[in-house]
């Protein structure tokens, strides 16, 4: 595609509910980075893919959360037993490779909120 | 500590003023400096790279990094309203991974 898409853009789940957020990146970008920006802490890096391997995921915050992507293309971010401190925009970024010249592009995110 | 530190701001300034943004990091392996500007609900979008230190100019931006005392900045002539947004600052040390680390951000008004 001709961007980063994320979805569901919006989502709102209880706590202790499990969640699915998707990320469709750019055609052909091998590199993949998941982040998390919440109010007044920037953005947080979450776990980085090169093609269907995720050789960096040191920025998951818990086992609760976790990160799949297949075909070298669309990713899945899973965060299980939602809890308030959840609560934040989920942002993919996608590059055609880890090489930084060709910087970042990011999608628009999932906000989520759990209540 | 965090590595890298960025006023939150808002900075409010006329239509027509000379902006200046600023991040201070701690970590000396970083050589890989970005601005990214991020519209309200939107992604972050890069608007100025940099490596190693020096500057480097594109239309009314300027993105300054000094690496012996961990500073970057970058200035906006001629603000417009357009300009509005927050602005961010992220660098990293490059390898594998070019994993981003980003200040918290800045948002900016500028009044017409």
């Amino acid at each position: 595609g001709a961007g980063v898409s994320q979805s569901p853009s919006n989502k709102v789940t209880e706590k202790g509910k499990d969640v699915e957020l998707r990320c469709d990146p750019i055609s052909g970008h091998t590199a993949l980075y998941w982040y998390r920006q919440s109010l007044g802490q920037g953005l947080e890096f979450l776990i980085y893919f090169q093609g269907n391997s995720a050789p960096d995921k040191s920025g998951l915050p818990s086992d609760r959360f976790s990160a799949e992507r297949t075909g070298g293309s669309v990713s899945t971010l899973t965060i299980q037993r939602t809890q308030q401190e959840d609560s934040a925009v989920y942002l993919c970024a996608s590059s055609r490779t880890p090489n930084i010249n060709y910087g970042y592009t990011f999608g628009s995110g999932t906000r989520l909120t759990v209540v | 500590q965090k590595e890298v530190e960025q006023d939150p701001g808002p900075l409010s300034v006329p239509e027509g003023a000379i902006v200046s943004l600023n991040c201070t990091y701690s970590n000396s392996a970083f050589q890989y400096f970005m601005w990214y500007r991020q519209y309200s609900r939107k992604g972050p979008e890069l608007l100025m790279y940099t490596y190693s230190s020096g500057n480097k100019e594109d239309g009314r931006f300027t993105a300054q990094v000094d690496k012996s005392s961990k500073y970057i900045s970058l200035f906006i002539r001629d603000s417009q309203p357009s300009d509005s947004a927050t602005y961010l600052c992220a660098m990293s040390a490059g390898g594998a991974t070019n994993k981003l680390i980003f200040g918290t951000g800045t948002l900016l008004a500028v009044q017409p």
